[in-house]
């Protein structure tokens, strides 16, 4: 069955340093993945998509990159900031028009100031 | 201001009634989600349409029904059948002309039966 696995519960960077999300998956050919940032008791918030022929998309402080070999997308946030510190998920997404999202459970961040 | 909106945003049940749950957009958008999440869990998807009156199980729709009669609107009925109701509820939307695309969420509904 398809999975998706996020690095890590939770993560604590200190302030300034760049913080590395992993997401793996197997059992799965994205067309797309996807990135959301969900603060406590609040919907996710989409932030970046990549597609399986990008190796790299950026976003202001924000990065990913997404090696459909390995099966494995990495989202940094450089020069992080306490206001960085929230939930990020990581999304799959198909190809067809029916092809439903699929996300992991998310790594929780905390850039200490 | 154009996204999706939940209401309310904490419900409180007694145990053996049915609930329901709003989710309303005006993103013009034609694909609708109704996802649960537990805590340490990742999102489980409920149900989900594509267009107006048709409306797909998801992976845990066992206790919950759905009606799509609008665009716009997308309830989520939580029933007494439904063992473990208690968690937090969002609704999402997709614009439909991609097959791809980010979902936008709604705030969430927190739901608590006793």
């Amino acid at each position: 069955s398809q999975k998706i696995e996020q690095n890590s519960e939770a993560l604590n960077i200190q302030e300034g340093k760049t913080a590395t999300l992993t997401c793996n998956y197997t059992n799965y050919s994205p067309a797309y993945l996807q990135w959301y940032r969900q603060d406590p008791g609040r919907g996710p918030v989409f932030l970046l998509l990549i597609r399986e022929n990008e190796k790299e998309k950026r976003k202001e402080r924000l990065k990913v990159t997404f090696d459909t070999t390995l099966k494995q997308s990495l989202f940094h946030i450089t020069a992080s900031q306490p206001a960085d510190s929230a939930t990020y998920l990581c999304a799959l997404d198909g190809r067809n028009r029916d092809d439903k999202i699929i996300f992991g459970k998310g790594t929780r961040l905390h850039i200490l100031p | 201001d154009g996204g999706i909106t939940q209401s309310p945003k904490y419900l409180f049940r007694k145990e053996g009634q049915n609930v329901t749950l709003s989710c309303e957009q005006n993103l013009n958008h034609d694909a609708m989600y109704w996802y649960r999440q537990d805590p340490g869990q990742g999102l489980r998807l409920i149900y989900y349409s594509q267009i107006v009156n048709d409306f797909q199980k998801g992976d845990i729709a066992e206790g919950y029904s759905v009606s799509r009669e609008k665009k716009e609107s997308f309830p989520l009925t939580v029933t007494s059948a439904q063992k473990n109701p208690t968690a937090f509820y969002l609704c999402a939307s997709k614009g439909s002309l991609a097959a791809f695309g980010e979902q936008y969420f709604g705030p969430g509904t927190r739901l608590t039966v006793t």
